[in-house]
């Protein structure tokens, strides 16, 4: 069974600086991985995901993951927030691709991040 | 691109009763998900439809949720009697799995609160 831990419930960070969000996960197969953003009274937006290949991801909107699978974690990252990030943020895990049908999403708590002006 | 239609938007019932959300998918995503989201947590898959058939319904409380996919495009999701735990925002999600494409799309949800 796969788990994904996020180990801040928030984080506040004064805008144009840089912010880390961080996820790890367990599971006993090869992962792919998510970061979702979701605005209020919003669905979830996808903002990056890992595959396979190299381990920094580069999504929208600016931000950037690394997955480090010794570690077992996917830290999310933005050189430079903006009022506009304020969001709750998603880490998720599905196994890798075994055919149609296969995928399956788990999330962590989230992370509410919070940009101070 | 049309994205995940969820209604309604928002509902508010009493303990005991009955509601019914409903999801049409993206045009041709073959894989529908049921997510209930409760306030400060993340999204719980509750089924997984492929096509129109139950791929896992393992954390859906069959005594009181039901879900169906008839001809494998809309779904709709009911709770019969609610409880107050119920509560939460429902989220619809569809995908079309393949190697290269691994993305899920979801709805805006739909938040049900129980009095």
């Amino acid at each position: 069974a796969q788990s994904v831990t996020q180990l801040d419930s928030q984080v506040p960070v004064f805008e144009e600086a840089p912010v880390e969000l961080r996820c790890n996960y367990s599971s006993s197969v090869s992962v792919y991985l998510f970061w979702y953003v979701q605005y209020p009274n919003q669905g979830l937006q996808l903002l990056l995901k890992y595959l396979s290949g190299s381990t920094l991801v580069k999504g929208i909107n600016g931000f950037e993951a690394e997955f480090n699978k010794s570690q077992t974690s996917f830290h999310l990252r933005k050189p430079s927030v903006h009022i506009s990030d304020t969001a709750e943020y998603f880490c998720a895990v599905s196994d890798s691709y075994s055919g149609a049908g296969s995928y399956q999403l788990t999330f962590g708590k989230g992370t509410k991040l919070s940009v101070i002006p | 691109e049309a994205g995940v239609a969820q209604s309604p938007r928002y509902k508010i019932i009493e303990k005991r009763q009955s509601v019914a959300f409903w999801c049409n998918p993206i045009s041709g995503h073959a894989t529908l998900y049921w997510y209930q989201q409760i306030l400060g947590q993340g999204p719980k898959l509750l089924i997984q439809f492929q096509n129109n058939g139950v791929v896992d319904d393992s954390q859906l409380p069959k005594d009181r949720f039901s879900a169906e996919r008839l001809k494998g495009v809309d779904s709709t999701l009911k709770i019969q009697p609610a409880k107050l735990e119920d509560s939460a925002v429902y989220l619809c999600a569809s995908s079309f799995w393949t190697r290269t494409n691994t993305e899920a799309f979801f709805g805006q949800g739909t938040r049900l609160t129980v009095v």
